[in-house]
């Protein structure tokens, strides 16, 4: 059984600009979770979708967005990029919606904002 | 606000020696704790976990302690071995209205020496 994968792994963008990232889920599974790891802050919960709709949400700003499409890929969207968005975007999937032992990680982007 | 701390963001352990990983928690409404391992370049992967019905649970090598009182919990890891050398996450599961989130403490940085 494949795992997540999250496409492109690495990112280079300038401030100003805008970025889109993908996962695709394990097969099967419905609900995908983002994450935002930066050093010291641990992995920070961005939002979750399930069945194609947002059921959580984490402290970010709006700049940040995501949907899920009918096949459970999940795509993360970020504009207006700032130099503090550079971290590893995690995204993670499950077969029911949130937290527990179920979620499985992709291997990450990293996103660098110069 | 950080619910999940980890206050050692590294440990070093001789070979064959314990290694004792801690994380403290504010909020009284986490019901499921996880501790995840990441090497590098790879997204964390689900260690173990324990209910916070429960205060002890063992998988091997690992066990996990939870002491609810004093809302902290431990991860040993007996006998270390160089393999284990990853950041180990922390986690705490809270139920929100939609479904469960998970809340990630920074990480400590495990060096097993061999």
């Amino acid at each position: 059984k494949a795992g997540v994968t999250q496409t492109p792994r690495y990112l280079i963008k300038t401030r100003g600009q805008q970025v889109t990232l993908s996962c695709s889920p394990i097969s099967g599974h419905r609900s995908v979770s983002w994450y935002q790891q930066t050093p010291g802050q641990g992995l920070q919960f961005l939002f979750e979708y399930f069945s194609e709709t947002q059921r959580n949400k984490g402290n970010f700003p709006g700049r940040f967005s995501g949907r899920q499409f009918s096949n459970s890929r999940s795509e993360m969207n970020v504009s207006t990029l700032e130099l503090g968005d550079s971290a590893l975007y995690l995204c993670a999937s499950s077969w029911i919606a949130g937290g527990s032992s179920e979620q499985f990680f992709g291997p990450g982007t990293r996103l660098t904002v110069l | 606000d950080q619910q999940v701390k980890q206050n050692s963001p590294s440990l070093s352990v001789q070979e064959g020696r314990i290694s004792i990983l801690n994380c403290d928690y504010t909020n009284s409404m986490f019901d499921y704790f996880l501790w995840y391992k990441k090497y590098p370049a790879e997204g964390p992967t689900f260690l173990i976990s324990i209910s916070s019905i429960k205060d002890k649970n063992e998988d091997g090598r690992f066990t996990v302690f939870l002491n609810k009182s004093a809302k902290h919990l431990s991860l040993h890891i007996v006998p270390s071995q160089p393999g284990d050398s990853a950041v180990y996450f922390c986690a705490a599961q809270v139920r929100g209205e939609y479904g469960n989130k998970l809340v990630f403490g920074a990480g400590t940085i495990l060096r097993v020496k061999s």
